[in-house]
């Protein structure tokens, strides 16, 4: 089945020690998106691509950054975690940026210790 | 003012009710108005979507957007145990991105 993968489900890492967060789909859609969500929040869009093109939130910390080395593939990497870093981190993905519907992975839970 | 307001309950219902879940927004540009279902430690799934005024319906689920007051509800007829989830909105306005709201955790129970 196409779908959207994230690995690990589940990551613990220490304050200040950088992390990786993988994210791949087999849905070859051309835009992939990474949200925060924090405990009874809304998910919170960080960046994302179109095809090669980055598009970073205006309000996301520098401490994020991203790559996406292809179409299938995306990661979320978190330099200097913080404490206030713990979420769930959601990779999504649509068809064109005009596409209304974006299919979601089961998200990454950080722990930051 | 947070562009996307949704109380976040939860909201306990009994089999077979009928659940009414609300979203107020306060951008009026925005022309596309989504529910998503996202069941726990599961990433979120569009449920339905609308972009005018009035109701869509789709079995069971009842999407209704009110632009003038900027209100969208879904309603869900006849729930069930496996409505229970998290019960987000989205908007949008042209190639924007989504702006969800907070969620509402519905519990149905048997």
């Amino acid at each position: 089945d196409a779908m959207v993968i994230q690995n690990p489900r589940y990551q613990v890492t220490q304050f200040g020690k950088p992390v990786t967060l993988s994210c791949s789909q087999t849905l070859n859609h051309n835009v992939m998106y990474w949200y925060q969500q924090k405990s009874s929040q809304a998910p919170k869009l960080l960046f994302h691509y179109y095809d090669k093109d980055f598009n970073n939130e205006a309000d996301t910390p520098d401490n994020f950054q991203s790559r996406r080395p292809n179409t299938s593939f995306c990661f979320l990497d978190i330099r200097s975690p913080g404490l206030g870093d713990a979420a769930m981190y959601l990779c999504a993905t649509s068809r064109e940026p005009d596409v209304l519907e974006q299919f979601f992975g089961p998200g990454t839970r950080l722990t930051v210790l | 003012q947070k562009e996307v307001e949704q109380d976040p309950g939860p909201l306990s219902v009994p089999e077979g009710a009928i659940v009414s879940l609300n979203c107020t927004y306060s951008n009026s540009a925005f022309q596309y108005f989504m529910w998503y279902r996202q069941y726990s430690r599961k990433g979120p799934e569009l449920l339905m979507y609308t972009y005018s005024s009035g109701n869509k319906e789709d079995g069971r689920f009842t999407a209704q957007v009110d632009k003038s007051s900027k209100y969208i509800s879904l309603f869900i007829r006849d729930s069930q145990p496996s409505d229970s989830a998290t019960y987000l909105c989205a908007v949008r306005y042209g190639y924007s991105t989504l702006t969800f709201g907070k969620g509402t955790m519905l519990l149905v129970s048997p």
